[in-house]
């Protein structure tokens, strides 16, 4: 069975264009993260989804970052108007009911201009 | 904010010693999970331990956890030059919704 799977697995784009990074879970599992990582940093916690639960946004850094999970499967992460600021490692990881080990995609990097 | 904090951030060491990372976090969990990382993409889950364990085997790995310090360690004996990578705790907090917070990670490297 296939891992989650993330792409793009590199992004470079110009300061002030639009991103969006996309996850697709592994198959069945409720639970889907999104975290954000800078070079050499830990992971900071962005969004959390659960099911049909609505989403806890608690960690979204400002209001150009947004998500968006369809289906309980495939989610998107949209990023507007990038800054510099923004660059990192954006990690995706779902689980099987939210409680129990979190399965990470391998990532995508991001690299604002 | 980060939930947990490892210590110490960076480790070196010989191979065949023992490894030993600290995570203190700051709020009432569910369970406390460890994660290796390599080469700064996805993560790999090493071992869980709920609240109400104080220790736990996998392997070469040890975890103990102390509720009442809110801290676990995890070991890691005969080390190897493979096991060079970074090395997170996540907790899952009992407030609010059921998610993982990520520590800052203690980064190992083992010298052989």
């Amino acid at each position: 069975g296939a891992g989650v799977s993330q792409s793009p697995s590199n992004k470079v784009t110009e300061k002030g264009k639009d991103v969006e990074l996309r996850c697709d879970p592994i198959s069945g599992h409720t639970a889907l993260y999104w975290y954000r990582q800078s070079l050499g940093q830990g992971l900071e916690f962005l969004i959390y989804f659960q099911g049909n639960s609505a989403p806890d946004k608690s960690g979204l850094p400002s209001d150009r970052f947004s998500a968006e999970r369809t289906g309980g499967s495939v989610s998107t992460l949209t990023i507007q108007r990038t800054q510099q600021e923004d660059s990192a490692v954006y990690l995706c990881a779902s689980s099987g009911t939210g409680v129990g080990p979190l399965h990470f995609g391998n990532g995508t990097r991001l690299t604002v201009t | 904010s980060q939930q947990g904090e490892e210590d110490p951030q960076a480790l070196s060491i010989q191979e065949g010693e023992n490894a030993t990372m600290n995570c203190s976090y700051k709020t009432s969990i569910n369970n406390l999970q460890w994660y290796r990382q390599n080469s700064g993409r996805g993560l790999v889950h090493l071992i869980l331990i709920r609240s109400n364990e104080r220790e736990k085997h996998s392997g070469r790995l040890r975890v103990t956890l102390d509720t009442s310090k809110k801290s676990s360690s995890l070991l890691i004996t005969a080390s190897r030059a493979a096991d060079t990578a970074s090395y997170f705790c996540a907790t899952e907090t009992t407030s609010g919704t059921y998610k993982y917070i990520f520590g800052t990670g203690t980064r190992l490297k083992v010298l052989a």
